[in-house]
C-alpha cells in the first residue's frame, strides 16, 4: 500500500525567511498530493492541493511542486509570518477507489518574530 | 468554522465505561470519517461510511464502535478502553467518496483514558 514519508519534523525559521517541507510516497500511481495545515486545537485544514498532471501550483505565499519521477512533492511557505506557525501534513493517495488519502506523519513549523 | 462540528471536545473516561462521540456535518457530503491522531504519529483512518454504509475498517479493535444513522451524523461509541487509546479523535467529510475531493475536519475530540 501507500506510505508517505516526511520531513523535517520540526522547523523553526525567522519571520520572512521561507520555509520547506518534502514528501515522499511510494505508490507510483497515487495522483492527488494535498496539504493540511492544523493550527492549536483545530483539525486540519486544506491549503493547497496538486494533482499528477502538473508539476508546480501556487497561491499567494503557498507554492506547491511535485516530482513524478522522484516520487516526492514539496511545500514552500515563501515571506514566513508568526500566524503560519502550525503543523503542516502531506498526503497522498493510494491507487484504489474509494479509500481515503495516506498522510505523513506532520512537521511543526515555528515561525518567529 | 469548516461546518463539521464534534462534541465533546474534551472527554476523560475510565477504562471500564461506555461513552459515545458524535460529529455532524453540515455540508451535505456523502461521505464521513473517523481518524486517530496520537502524537509523533500519522493521522490513522479507523473507519469510512459512503452514504450510511461502513465502506472501511483498518483493524479498529472492536472496543471502537461506529454508527452512521444517516449522512450527516457520525458516531463512535467506545467501551473498555485502554490507556494507549488515548489521543485526538477526529471526523471528516468529503462529498463523495473519492481520495480526490477535499476532506473537511471537525476540530475534534480529545479524549484520555485513565
Amino acid at each position: 500500500g501507500e506510505n508517505v514519508e516526511q520531513h523535517p519534523s520540526t522547523l523553526s525559521v525567522q519571520e520572512g525567511d521561507s520555509a520547506v517541507i518534502k514528501c515522499t510516497y511510494s505508490d507510483s500511481a497515487s495522483n492527488y498530493f494535498p496539504w493540511y495545515k492544523q493550527e492549536l486545537g483545530k483539525g486540519p485544514q486544506l491549503i493547497i492541493d496538486i494533482r499528477s498532471n502538473v508539476g508546480e501550483k501556487k497561491d499567494q505565499r503557498i507554492a506547491v511542486t511535485l516530482n513524478k519521477t522522484a516520487k516526492h512533492f514539496s511545500l514552500h511557505i515563501t515571506e514566513t509570518q508568526p500566524e503560519d506557525s502550525a503543523v503542516y501534513f502531506c498526503a497522498a493517495t493510494p491507487n484504489q477507489a474509494g479509500t481515503a488519502l495516506i498522510f505523513g506523519k506532520g512537521t511543526t513549523l515555528s515561525v518567529s518574530s | 468554522e469548516t461546518g463539521v462540528t464534534q462534541t465533546p471536545r474534551h472527554l476523560v473516561m475510565g477504562m471500564t465505561n461506555k461513552k459515545s462521540l458524535k460529529c455532524e456535518q453540515h455540508l451535505g457530503h456523502n461521505a464521513m470519517y473517523w481518524y486517530k491522531q496520537s502524537a509523533k504519529k500519522p493521522l490513522e483512518l479507523m473507519f469510512v461510511y459512503n452514504f450510511k454504509e461502513q465502506t472501511e475498517n483498518n483493524s479498529v479493535p472492536s472496543r471502537f464502535s461506529p454508527e452512521c444513522p444517516n449522512s450527516s451524523h457520525l458516531f463512535l461509541h467506545l467501551h473498555t478502553l485502554q490507556p494507549e487509546d488515548s489521543a485526538l479523535y477526529l471526523c471528516a467529510s468529503s462529498l463523495e467518496l473519492e481520495s480526490s475531493y477535499e476532506q473537511y475536519f471537525g476540530p475534534g475530540t480529545r479524549l484520555t483514558v485513565t
